[in-house]
């Protein structure tokens, strides 16, 4: 069974914070990761995707990943209240299929 | 670019009717287009893949004579979920997976919210 396991929270940090937010996956045989954000009653939507081990940089966020770990971290700098969302890791699974995590709840306070 | 489209974005019937959902990619051709559906504070769950032209791969537990899929087009995905009772009320997401896509990445449409009264 392929599974992706994320903290479910919340999360709770302050504006202006960092925001790190982990995943592990138990596929050794999968390739790429994403991180979707999710608003309450919205679809997800990407913010990013990496697929080599190391850091991956687009704007205020970082992807992570480690792959002899089997572990993805997505860190949000400068957290701001409108990053208050449920963030869904998700691991590729072969036939173009992803297998996503239940979500992290991250709140943001002013 | 990347964006998908759902239509209707909400829709109330009434039990034992058939309701029908389109899923559109606007600026790229999907050969493989995903459904999900999603009930409150709970996690996606996939229901079944579809690729152009060919039947649709249902996830375990997912009736396929309920929720029935055609990939008609490259653009286009639609699921009909048929005669609909109270517990097929649900948040209904379909993704794309671009053509050609180096990776697997899934762009969402904004999602149906379905409701049978």
């Amino acid at each position: 069974q392929k599974e992706v396991e994320q903290n479910s929270g919340p999360l709770s940090v302050p504006e202006g914070a960092i925001a790190s937010l982990n995943c592990t996956y138990s596929d050794r045989g999968s390739q790429s990761f994403f991180w979707y954000r999710q608003y309450s009653g919205k679809s997800p939507e990407l913010i990013m995707f990496i697929y080599s081990n190391g850091d991956k940089e687009d704007g205020r966020f970082t992807a992570q990943l480690n792959k002899a770990s089997q572990y993805v971290s997505l860190l949000i700098r400068d957290s701001q209240p409108s990053d208050s969302a449920t963030y869904l890791c998700a691991a590729n699974s072969g036939y173009s299929t992803l297998t996503f995590g239940k979500g992290t709840m991250l709140l943001v306070s002013p | 670019g990347a964006v998908v489209s759902q239509h209707p974005s909400w829709v109330i019937c009434k039990s034992g009717t058939s309701v029908k959902i389109e899923c559109r990619s606007l600026d790229f051709q999907a050969t493989t287009m995903f459904w999900y559906r999603q009930f409150p504070k709970q996690s996606l769950m996939l229901m079944a893949t579809s690729n152009e032209g060919s039947k649709a791969t249902y996830e375990q537990g997912v009736e396929k004579d309920k929720f029935l899929i055609n990939h008609a087009s490259l653009t286009l995905s639609t699921l009909t979920v048929t005669s609909a009772h109270p517990e097929d009320s649900s948040f209904y997401i379909c993704s794309a997976r671009e053509a050609g896509g180096l990776t697997d990445t899934q762009y969402f449409g904004p999602g149906t919210r379905l409701t049978v009264l």
